[in-house]
């Protein structure tokens, strides 16, 4: 167990619908990494969050968000889905911004 | 379930061997360098890392091994086991002063008892 809570695990929902994706980072970590794992793409990074502020971005689309609370704890919002956003979603989290990263279990996104 | 596609390339050892799994990275300028382990239906797990400035480093049955003239970084498990048996994605990191990870396709070791 890395320390790192997803949820939900599982998520079956329509084209065109919105959906959030809640990551919990360990205890004192303040980066968050949002990945994306799909079958024809493999694993891409989409975002990095590091104490509530944006630090990096990936190959995320205009149509995903996210956002670091005070707390640090972090959201992934998807909306108008495509079938082709099925995949999992990791967050994974670290201590700073440059230290060794842990991931959650993942999201599964059913896109139908 | 599966967390990854179904045409990686698959390495299939017999319990007991060494393992050598490969990966080839695209960016010169990158400084440093990850090797994961994704068990089914797991998220990827750190196994060990690199700096740029080393051209090997052991940790306890794995050794990272880095050729930075021709951009090749590879990873020895010694004495295969069968739990051992997951996909294995190299990753290095683009972004300076923060980590920007880009993953390769991954490698299926399968190990059979």
């Amino acid at each position: 167990d890395s320390g790192v809570t997803q949820t939900p695990k599982h998520l079956i929902t329509a084209t065109g619908q919105r959906v959030t994706l809640r990551c919990s980072p360990r205890s004192g970590d303040l980066s968050v990494y949002w990945y994306q794992q799909s079958l024809d793409q493999g694993l891409q990074f989409l975002i990095h969050y590091y104490n509530g502020e944006e630090r990096a971005k990936g190959n995320i689309l205009e149509r995903f968000s996210a956002q670091q609370f005070p707390d640090l704890h972090s959201e992934l919002n998807l909306s108008s889905l495509e079938l082709g956003d099925s995949a999992l979603y990791f967050c994974a989290s670290s201590s700073g911004a440059e230290d060794e990263q842990y991931f959650g279990p993942g999201t599964r996104l059913t896109v139908t | 379930g599966e967390s990854v596609g179904l045409h990686l390339p698959t390495l299939s050892v017999q319990e007991g061997d060494n393992s050598i799994i490969n990966c080839a990275y695209s960016n010169s300028a990158s400084d440093y360098f990850i090797w994961y382990k994704q068990e089914s239906g797991k998220g990827p797990q750190f196994i060990i890392d690199i700096r740029s400035n080393m051209d090997k480093r052991q940790g306890q049955r794995v050794t990272v091994l880095l050729n930075k003239t021709v951009k090749h970084l590879s990873l020895q498990i010694a004495a295969t086991q069968p739990g051992d048996s997951a996909v294995y994605f190299c990753a290095e990191n683009m972004g300076t002063g923060f980590q920007k990870l880009v993953f390769g396709t991954g490698t299926r070791l399968l190990v059979s008892p």
